[in-house]
């Protein structure tokens, strides 16, 4: 089993709908969440972190835990086409010295015009 | 300031060569990341830095040394690399302490001849 498991994708959605990714984690112990966004040939870019369970929403963005369930996830309402990208989700343990990131693989996201 | 700056965008080198990456942030941040990253695959984490010493270690060749030489800079130094080691190489910056939320450098793309 991944440390970190995501729908590779694609996921593909009309411009204006809801887009839903999804991410599950194996670790119990694991204390913040992160759903990074990236573009082809570019670095990560921070969308949400979430520490919590429940929602959080930022803008166009919301972000659900459930730490029972060990499931992340982040909606995008009103979906662009300049949301097209891979998300990657990102959980954070206690491992040793530190904090240890693992990244899921990504899901590929198109949103069509 | 709130990036993450990363010289040079582009390497290319031999395998008989040394060389250095970079990474500078100046948003008081005390932790620092270096990741590995092929294409289509997320980002795979190489080092972490808390409070200039080095906290994590995955278990990378010893062709990749990374040094912190203060709360600023990190570096990543190149030995003897292998063509399997091409790939983007990517700097990020945290407040040290309860695995808070990671701001990604542009990354230095490297190629091994």
């Amino acid at each position: 089993q991944k440390e970190v498991e995501q729908n590779s994708g694609p996921l593909s959605v009309p411009e204006g709908a809801i887009a839903s990714l999804n991410c599950t984690y194996s670790d119990r112990g694991s204390q913040s969440f992160f759903w990074y966004r990236q573009y082809s040939g570019k670095s990560p870019e921070l969308i949400m972190f979430i520490y919590s369970n429940g929602d959080k929403e930022d803008g166009r963005f919301t972000a659900q835990l459930n730490k029972a369930s060990q499931y992340v996830s982040l909606l995008i309402r009103d979906s662009q086409p300049s949301d097209s990208a891979t998300y990657l989700c990102a959980v954070n343990s206690l491992r040793g010295g530190g904090f240890k990131t693992i990244f899921g693989a990504g899901t590929r996201l198109f949103v069509k015009a | 300031d709130t990036e993450v700056t990363q010289t040079p965008k582009h390497l290319v080198m031999g395998m008989t060569n040394k060389k250095s990456l970079k990474c500078e942030q100046h948003m008081g941040h005390r932790a620092m990341y270096w990741y590995k990253q092929k294409a289509k695959k997320p980002p795979e984490l190489m080092f972490v830095y808390s409070y200039e010493k080095l906290s994590i270690n995955e278990s990378v060749p010893s062709r990749f040394s990374p040094e912190c030489p203060n709360s600023s800079l990190l570096n990543l130094h190149l030995h003897a690399l292998q063509p399997e080691d091409s790939a983007l190489y990517l700097c990020a910056s945290a407040l040290a302490g309860v695995g808070n939320e990671q701001f990604f450098g542009p990354g230095t793309r490297l190629t091994v001849l």
